[in-house]
């Protein structure tokens, strides 16, 4: 069964400064692997995924996520965190390509000023 | 606006009343699911369509939920005789592929 562990509720960060949003998985088969952000009161957005090839994965607003299989892992990062930032991230996992999307419990960012 | 769009974006009901949401999907997209997200937590899912078949339904959809994908275009979740435990956003996602998600509907149940 496909699961995923989001490594912190909630990630504290000054303006500036490196984010670090920490996901780990399960799969029993090479996973399609998605980082999403919601903001308050809205739907999500999808920030990037990882399907095959590199895997160094860019996404919008400046977020990148490296899939590293030997530790099942999938963080995303970004070197400068801007205020605009501040919101709920979401770590996912998929079997292939038209499955049912598992979801991690997320992780709330906070930029401080 | 072409995206997902979802009906209403909130509502509030006494417990024992049903409730329907609407899901429009993005034009020529086969694939709907519903996601429930809780408080605190990722969204978990509950059913998807492909067209007008339902293909999966996960056992958070209990016998009071029913949803429905008519024609394979728009699709209604319904809750039967509501709970307090019902209360969540409801997401809607369709895609050919890669998953859109509308903005929800989000219940109370009081």
């Amino acid at each position: 069964a496909q699961s995923v562990t989001q490594l912190g509720s909630h990630v504290s960060v000054s303006e500036g400064a490196l984010v670090l949003l920490r996901c780990n998985y399960s799969s029993s088969v090479p996973p399609y692997l998605f980082w999403y952000v919601q903001y308050p009161n809205q739907g999500l957005q999808l920030l990037l995924k990882y399907t095959t090839g590199a895997t160094l994965v860019k996404g919008i607003n400046g977020f990148e996520a490296e899939f590293k299989k030997s530790e099942t892992s999938f963080h995303l990062t970004k070197p400068s965190a801007h205020m605009s930032d501040a919101a709920e991230y979401f770590c996912a996992v998929r079997l292939n390509r038209d499955d049912k999307i598992i979801f991690g419990k997320g992780t709330r960012l906070h930029i401080l000023p | 606006d072409t995206g997902v769009s979802q009906d209403p974006r909130h509502k509030i009901t006494k417990r024992g009343q049903n409730v329907t949401f609407r899901c429009d999907p993005i034009s020529e997209h086969n694939r709907l699911y519903w996601y429930r997200q809780t408080l605190g937590q990722g969204p978990e899912f509950l059913t998807y369509f492909q067209n007008e078949a339902q293909l999966e339904k996960s056992r958070l959809l209990s016998d009071r939920f029913s949803a429905e994908r008519p024609k394979g275009s728009f699709s209604t979740l319904e809750i039967q005789r509501t709970e307090q435990g019902d209360s969540a956003m409801y997401l809607c996602a369709s895609s050919t592929g890669e998953q859109f998600f509308g903005p929800g509907t989000r219940l109370t149940v009081l």
